[in-house]
């Protein structure tokens, strides 16, 4: 498998606090996404960080990427209930053709 | 209005029945892909399409054809659909110039009895 075993899991938090998801890929890679899948819905692409990137930022959400340990996160900042998804990172394989989804990190929100 | 559809939404089909699902982009994307989602096993990767009249093999091609006539669409083919082939489908689409973010559709859930 392209991933590491704490992609495996799921977290339960309360509306309004911070949480980070972390992911481990074996392979390298030129980019690293995380995508967004809400129930019944097909997943969406949150943010995209490239290897020569450290860290990027899109609204309440931040993503680092460490390629020394071949290693992402993804953060979430002040999180609304609606925030409650499966949330995937996924790297890119082949140079473009082929994204490798790991199994995900189950995120529940309670108001 | 969405820009990746497919269909149908559900279907049930019986073990050595034919099944064919449809996926239509409006993306104007070259490459498309097929994906099933199994609990555990994230999304795994069927066959994939750089452009009309190409296919390509995934990761989990064995019990599965694709077709992919035109740029807009891209059909995924089970020829004797057996019960281990229940899952939820997905189709994407992707543009050959920004290819790493895919588009995906609602998805469809098939089960085979």
């Amino acid at each position: 498998s392209q991933w590491g075993e704490e992609n495996l899991q799921a977290l339960s938090i309360q509306e309004g606090e911070d949480v980070t998801m972390n992911c481990s890929y074996k392979t390298y890679t030129t980019v690293v996404q995380w995508y967004r899948q809400k129930s019944g819905k097909g997943p969406a692409q949150l943010i995209l960080i490239r290897s020569n990137e450290r860290e990027k930022r899109s609204g309440r959400l931040r993503a680092t990427l460490d390629t020394s340990s071949q290693s992402s996160s993804l953060s979430i900042t002040g999180t609304l209930a609606t925030d409650t998804a499966v949330y995937f990172c996924a790297t890119d394989e082949t140079g473009g053709y082929k994204v490798v989804f790991g199994s995900g990190t189950r995120l529940l929100v309670s108001p | 209005e969405a820009a990746v559809t497919q269909s149908p939404r559900n279907k049930v089909a019986v073990t050595g029945g034919k099944v064919t699902l449809s996926c239509n982009q409006t993306n104007n994307h070259n490459n498309m892909y097929w994906y099933r989602q199994d609990t555990g096993h994230g999304l795994r990767l069927i066959h994939y399409s750089y452009g009309a009249g190409s296919t390509e093999k995934g990761d989990i091609p064995d019990g599965y054809k694709a077709s992919r006539p035109s740029q807009e669409n891209f059909s995924l083919i089970l020829e004797l659909a057996t019960p281990s082939q229940t899952s939820v489908y997905f189709c994407a689409s992707g543009d050959r110039c920004n290819y790493a973010e895919q588009f995906f559709g609602p998805g469809t859930r098939l089960t085979v009895l």
